[in-house]
């Protein structure tokens, strides 16, 4: 089947700093992508979505690129808070047939940020 | 206030029960979804529901069964035949069948004691 995979399952950083938190997918048909944080104990929140006819873009502090080409997305937190510290988790759809509306979620990376 | 809300939030079983998880959504959403997560590990989906008294199979549905007998709820039972259950359980719900964009739940802890 396919996946969603990251390349860096943990991320520290300084209080401040930009961080940069990054995904590989492997369906070219996938056409919308989400990022997700999960703090220790609760449900993933949503952060930001990209579809595939973009190749990015920002929300709050927060910036989505998307690379079709590579098959790769990242997600840039700028001026990382200690409130940024979770689990940020990508995800992908891929439209057609019985997978349609399903989101496959990649393993996760672990951002600290120290102060 | 909308939302999703999952009881209870820690739950054990003994070996060779059944468990409930509830999951009811006010959104109004139509299709809801259960995942597995276990640690160091994405989210396995389980079940989804696109439309009420229908349900779909995940990708690691054995020892686990639904109902979707209303829009608001979708519940999970974790049977004796799942041989390792313990795992935290996430509910989530979206908005059509486009799937754009899920609310999770607050999850389920499960322990086997």
């Amino acid at each position: 089947g396919e996946s969603v995979g990251l390349h860096l399952p943990t991320l520290s950083v300084q209080e401040g700093d930009n961080s940069i938190i990054n995904c590989a997918y492997s369906n070219s048909a996938s056409d919308y992508f989400i990022w997700y944080k999960q703090e220790s104990g609760k449900g993933p929140q949503f952060i930001i979505d990209i579809r595939s006819n973009m190749d990015k873009r920002q929300g709050q502090r927060v910036t989505v690129l998307l690379n079709k080409t590579v098959k790769h997305l990242s997600l840039q937190i700028a001026a990382t808070q200690p409130g940024d510290s979770a689990v940020y988790f990508c995800a992908e759809n891929y439209a057609g047939g019985t997978s349609y509306g399903k989101l496959t979620f990649g393993q996760g990376t672990i951002l600290t940020v120290h102060p | 206030d909308g939302g999703i809300t999952q009881s209870p939030k820690y739950l054990f079983r003994k070996e060779g029960q059944n468990v409930t998880l509830s999951c009811e959504q006010n959104l109004n959403h139509d299709a809801m979804y259960w995942y597995r997560q276990d640690p160091g590990q994405g989210l396995r989906l389980i079940y989804y529901s696109q439309i009420v008294n229908d349900f779909q199979k995940g990708d690691i549905a054995e020892g686990y069964s639904v109902s979707r007998e209303k829009k608001e709820s979708f519940p999970l039972t974790v049977t004796s035949a799942q041989k390792n259950p313990t795992a935290f359980y996430l509910c989530a719900s979206s908005m059509d069948r486009a799937n754009y964009g899920y609310t999770f739940g607050s999850g389920t802890r499960l322990t086997v004691v």
